[in-house]
């Protein structure tokens, strides 16, 4: 079975520049996270959503960061402008159920360098 | 609030040796715990979890973990440690009934295997 997609595996890009970035859950799950990784600060929860619909987006950094999720196979994220800080390895990750067993299944992740 | 330190950002063994990665939580409700493993540039898999029931919860790969309320720990550990197990290991807790409505995660060790 396919697992979480993500794509592009790897985005360079100059500061002031849009970037998206896309995720494609597992099939039948209703849950999508979006998580952020660095060093300084760890794996960091954006945002997520449940049935397509944005439940808390109070881990995004800032207006710059938005992220949509128009049908249950699609979610984005999207940064603009996009700033050096911003570079990270960026998760998408899907779950099966809400209020079950809690178990997540990430995609192998985004890195994205912003110059 | 929820939230998750573990112990040491490094640990290093030699093969053949215990394996322990160190995990405390604060959670406000019963927590469901969870141990991740990264492979480089790879993104989060399950080791176990432990949601309710026993509290000694086995995983993959030789892997287990306790959970101890009075302690609020759920320490991870292997008997003998294998070059294959070299990885960065997350320890994760939810605090809303095992609901998929995201998980805090610790900083990370990076357990690295001597030969």
């Amino acid at each position: 079975d396919a697992g979480v997609i993500q794509s592009p595996r790897h985005e360079v890009t100059e500061m002031g520049q849009e970037v998206t970035l896309r995720c494609k859950p597992i099939s039948g799950h209703n849950s999508l996270f979006w998580y952020r990784q660095t060093m300084m600060r760890g794996l960091e929860l954006l945002i997520y959503f449940n049935n397509n619909v944005p439940i808390d987006d109070s881990g995004m950094p800032e207006d710059r960061f938005s992220a949509k999720m128009p049908n249950a196979s699609f979610s984005t994220l999207k940064i603009q402008p996009s700033e050096p800080r911003d570079s990270a390895v960026y998760f998408c990750a899907s779950s099966p159920r809400r209020g079950v067993t809690g178990e997540l299944f990430f995609g192998e992740g985004s890195r994205l360098t912003v110059l | 609030a929820q939230s998750v330190t573990q112990l040491g950002s490094h640990v290093s063994v030699s093969e053949g040796a215990l394996v322990l990665l160190r995990c405390n939580y604060s959670s406000s409700v019963p927590p469901y715990l969870f141990w991740y493993v990264q492979y480089p540039n790879q993104g989060l898999q399950l080791l176990l979890k432990y949601t309710t029931g026993a509290t000694l919860v086995k995983g993959i790969n030789g892997f287990e973990a306790e959970f101890k309320k009075s302690e609020t720990s759920f320490h991870l550990t292997k008997p003998s440690a294998h070059m294959s197990d070299a990885a960065e290991y997350f320890c994760a807790v939810s605090d809303s009934g095992g609901g998929a409505d995201g998980l805090t995660f610790g900083k990370g060790t990076h357990l690295i295997i001597q030969p």
